[in-house]
């Protein structure tokens, strides 16, 4: 089935410093979208990507989808110890289904001051 | 996006026992979805719950293990049965109109 993958596992920076986490599938997506756990909260829809190559920001964050639309980045500038927490990936399961969605394995961001 | 409440929030069971988990969402919705998160691992879809009809579970999961309701188009309850320790993990349902999800706050389960 359907695999999304995720790297790095962890990341610990000090504040000021960028921070990038990196999703591949094993499958062209229609689309692919990002989520932030907080510690001890739950995921937080973040954005979704849909275009081949699509570039977008928000504030300090910026996502892009691949060309194949097959992997993805999400980039923080300027970390804050607001950033904290686990950031997923996440794919349609099967391809298209409604709803439905395939997490990598997370990135837990640890930001030092 | 959508305001999706779950109880209980936390609860210890012992092995052996059921807990029902519950999903209330403030309006309407068509599909809804209930997921797993084992500690310190990501999320993993259980299953879709459509209104009026049988649950569509994933590989993995059984209906005898996870029934799932849906009496209507704003609630979903969630039964794990027969609990054993590997069943502690946080549940969580969600809703979303097309691939964007809304995550209630979730369930945290131990079973000791």
């Amino acid at each position: 089935g359907q695999q999304v993958m995720q790297i790095p596992q962890y990341q610990h920076v000090q504040e000021g410093e960028d921070f990038t986490t990196y999703c591949n599938s094993s499958t062209t997506l229609s689309n692919i979208q990002w989520y932030k756990q907080r510690p001890g909260g739950h995921p937080v829809f973040l954005i979704q990507l849909v275009k081949s190559g699509e570039v977008k920001k928000q504030k300090r964050l910026t996502f892009q989808f691949g060309e194949a639309k097959k992997n993805s980045s999400l980039h923080i500038t300027a970390t804050q110890t607001t950033d904290v927490g686990t950031y997923f990936c996440a794919g349609p399961a099967g391809g298209t289904s409604y709803g439905k969605l395939t997490f990598g394995q997370g990135t837990i961001l640890t930001v030092h001051p | 996006s959508a305001v999706i409440s779950q109880k209980p929030s936390r609860d210890i069971c012992q092995r052996g026992t059921s807990l029902t988990i519950q999903c209330q969402v403030d309006s309407q919705v068509t599909m809804m979805f209930w997921y797993r998160q084992q500690p310190g691992q990501s999320l993993t879809l259980i299953a879709t719950a459509n209104q009026g009809s049988e649950a569509t579970y994933e590989s993995g999961f059984v209906i005898d293990k996870f029934p799932i309701s849906r009496p209507n188009l704003t609630f979903s309850t969630l039964t794990v049965s027969n609990m054993s320790p590997e069943d502690s993990s946080i549940y969580l349902c969600s809703v979303g109109p097309q691939h964007e999800q809304y995550f209630g706050p979730g369930t945290r389960l131990t079973v000791t």
